[in-house]
């Protein structure tokens, strides 16, 4: 059973560029999450998707990050205009549906690593 | 979600058990914990989470007091490959995992 997946690994844009970041959940999840870490920080939530629906976006920045999961296809996060400080790494994290939460838990992609030049 | 509280740091013998404490006093009884590391700069791994009663699985065991103020993360008999992050998270659901700055272990040879 694959795991999370998510690419690119590394992703380089210079200031004002459009960074695309995807994530692939296991199989079987219906719920992704999107975490960020910058560097020498603790991870820090970003928002939490279903097929198709935004369920919580508490810790999207209000500008330039935007994210989807469509019903066919990987969940995608959307940086426009990316910033020095967007520079960070990018988690992308799967779940079951909501049924099994008390016996699941969310399990990590390897992340991808942005670079703003 | 509660608030945890973990040491900053702790060296462990390699071959030893690693005890890694967290202290969540606020707990309320329909929270879990939930146990992860970060080796390095890898995704978080999920290792081990309870409601009360003690848990264990191949990767550790989880101790949690009567009083669910505060928990043990146990690690039987650490090895190198155990050096990393641990996170100790307390939460309702898994809407969201909150992140505190966890415990830096070291497992020296």
């Amino acid at each position: 059973n694959a795991g999370v997946m998510q690419n690119p690994r590394h992703l380089v844009r210079r200031r004002g560029q459009e960074a695309r970041l995807r994530c692939s959940p296991m199989k079987g999840h219906s719920h992704v999450y999107w975490y960020r870490q910058l560097p020498e920080e603790g991870l820090k939530f970003m928002v939490y998707l279903q097929k198709e629906n935004i369920i919580d976006e508490s810790g999207m920045p209000k500008e330039r990050f935007s994210a989807e999961f469509p019903k066919e296809g990987p969940s995608i996060l959307r940086i426009q205009q990316v910033v020095r400080g967007d520079s960070a790494a990018y988690f992308c994290a799967s779940s079951p549906p909501a049924l099994a939460i008390r016996t699941d838990t969310q399990y990590f992609g390897p992340g991808t690593r942005l670079t703003v030049l | 979600d509660a608030k945890t509280t973990q040491p900053t740091s702790m060296d462990c013998a390699e071959g030893r058990a690693a005890n890694l404490p967290c202290n969540h006093s606020t707990i309320s009884g329909n929270e879990y914990v939930y146990w992860y590391r970060q080796i390095h700069s890898q995704g978080p791994q999920y290792i081990i989470h309870g409601l009360k009663n003690n848990e264990t699985n191949e990767m550790a065991s989880l101790i949690i007091t009567e009083d669910r103020k505060s928990s043990t993360l146990i690690l039987p008999h650490a090895t190198l490959r155990d050096t990393a992050v641990y996170y100790c998270i307390a939460l309702y659901n898994t809407d969201k995992l909150i992140f505190g700055t966890g415990t830096r272990l070291q497992v020296f040879p």
